[in-house]
């Protein structure tokens, strides 16, 4: 079984000002993905990044990136240059790579950010 | 390309109706799933299938049914629908160690 952990309910962060999203998970799987997706007020789920665990560096796309720290099973993402439009749920989420490889979801950080 | 579409947007049931969602994408994804999100959490895994004829239970299986006769279809449906079932419901679809894709979803509420 997996469990992703999101510990901060609420963020704010000043416009064009870095901000980093916390994620810890747990799960028994020797080889997993891990995902980043915004849920804007508008209800869709947006596909933000993607880190694998057998992948020696951290994936960045564009303004955002995610901190992989295996040991200590953590996956923050981290968004730099905050814009007005980032403000939104994200979701940590994870799938093994085996199996049914469905999405296990933590409870989301809702990021506002200020002018 | 429309990637992955849900029918209808919005539904209000009254309890002990049925209904059927339909899930739709046009990427070849062999891997369906449907999820529900309730208030204030994350999205829960309902059922999934991994292919064409192929249908499994997630962890919220109760209550709803499912069937992928086309690939790139897969249908929820409530057979008695219930309050506790009023809740955000979404598809997503990918390939096997792909990224999985969302819909829109749909907005259901049971009265």
């Amino acid at each position: 079984a997996q469990k992703i952990t999101q510990t901060q309910p609420g963020m704010f962060v000043q416009e064009k000002e870095a901000v980093t999203l916390d994620c810890t998970y747990d799960t028994s799987d020797p080889s997993y993905g891990l995902f980043w997706y915004k849920q804007p007020s508008s209800g869709e789920m947006i596909f933000l990044i993607y880190q694998g665990s057998y992948d020696q560096q951290n994936a960045t796309e564009g303004r955002y990136s995610l901190n992989f720290q295996k040991a200590r099973k953590s996956a923050n993402l981290v968004i730099s240059a905050s814009q007005l439009g980032d403000s939104a749920m994200y979701f940590c989420a994870m799938s093994p790579y085996t199996g049914r490889r469905a999405l296990t979801f933590g409870s989301g950080t809702r990021l506002q950010v200020q002018p | 390309n429309a990637g992955v579409t849900q029918t209808p947007k919005f539904r209000v049931l009254k309890t002990g109706q049925s209904m059927t969602l339909l899930c739709a994408q046009d990427m070849n994804h062999e891997y369906m799933y449907w999820y529900r999100q309730d208030p204030g959490m994350g999205l829960r895994l309902i059922h999934y299938s991994v292919g064409e004829g192929t249908t499994a239970k997630g962890e919220v299986p109760d209550g709803y049914n499912v069937s992928r006769l086309k690939k790139q279809n897969f249908l929820l449906g409530l057979e008695s629908a219930a309050p506790s079932q009023t809740s955000v419901y979404f598809c997503a679809s990918s390939y096997p160690q792909g990224t999985q894709y969302f819909g829109p979803g749909t907005r259901l509420t049971v009265l």
